[in-house]
């Protein structure tokens, strides 16, 4: 059975430091991962994806995500944290399953609150 | 402008009524889904569609019920089975693969008075 953990509830850094935060999962086959960040009160918004090829994937805003295939593992970094980056993270699998069967749903992490303090 | 509209992005309802909240994409994406969130928890899966005409339960469809009769549009109904309804619900849509992200609508809170 697929699965996602996001083992930090919160991660708070100082403004200007690197951040990370972590995401592991569980697959029976290959996986298709994807970050997506939420603000207060809104939808959810795609941040970046790994499909295959390099493991290091850039995407919006200044953030990138490294894939390790040993350790089953996605975390999403940036060099240099912003106060506006203060939001709700979410670390997504899917198996690469083709889209019409029940396996290949997407599931979600619980989510990790990222805190930039000035 | 190509999105996810969803609407009303507040719904009160009286305890025992029905209540419907509309999801209409223009994306073209064959795939719908619905969430629900919880404060300080994650996203969990209600219903999904991949078809026109079809749709599975996710993991907690007790309570919901839903209909898929144009590609644009997977309206959800939350009824008065459903014991706990107050949350924030999100409607998402997907194209064709499945290394293709979701696009998520901006969410209806829904308060049970």
């Amino acid at each position: 059975a697929q699965s996602v953990a996001q083992p930090e509830d919160q991660v708070n850094v100082a403004e200007g430091n690197p951040l990370t935060v972590k995401c592991t999962y569980s697959v029976s086959g290959n996986p298709y991962l994807f970050w997506y960040v939420q603000y207060p009160n809104r939808g959810l918004q795609f941040l970046l994806k790994y499909i295959t090829g390099d493991n290091l994937v850039k995407g919006s805003y200044g953030f990138e995500a490294e894939f390790n295939k040993s350790q089953t593992s996605f975390h999403l970094k940036k060099p240099s944290a912003l106060v506006s980056d203060s939001a709700l993270y979410f670390c997504a699998v899917r198996d690469s399953a083709p889209t019409y069967s029940s396996a290949s749903k997407i599931i979600f992490g619980s989510g990790t609150r990222l805190s930039i303090r000035p | 402008d190509g999105g996810i509209t969803q609407s009303p992005k507040y719904l009160f309802r009286k305890e025992g009524q029905n209540v419907t909240l509309s999801c209409e994409q223009n994306l073209n994406h064959d795939a719908m889904y619905w969430y629900r969130q919880d404060p300080g928890q994650g996203l969990r899966l209600i219903y999904y569609s991949q078809i026109v005409n079809d749709f599975q339960k996710g993991d907690i469809a007790e309570g919901y019920s839903v209909s898929r009769e144009k590609k644009e549009s997977f309206p959800l109904t939350v009824t008065s089975a459903q014991k706990n309804p107050t949350a924030f619900y999100l409607c998402a849509s997907h194209l064709g693969e499945s290394y293709n992200e979701q696009f998520f609508g901006p969410g209806t809170r829904l308060t049970v008075l």
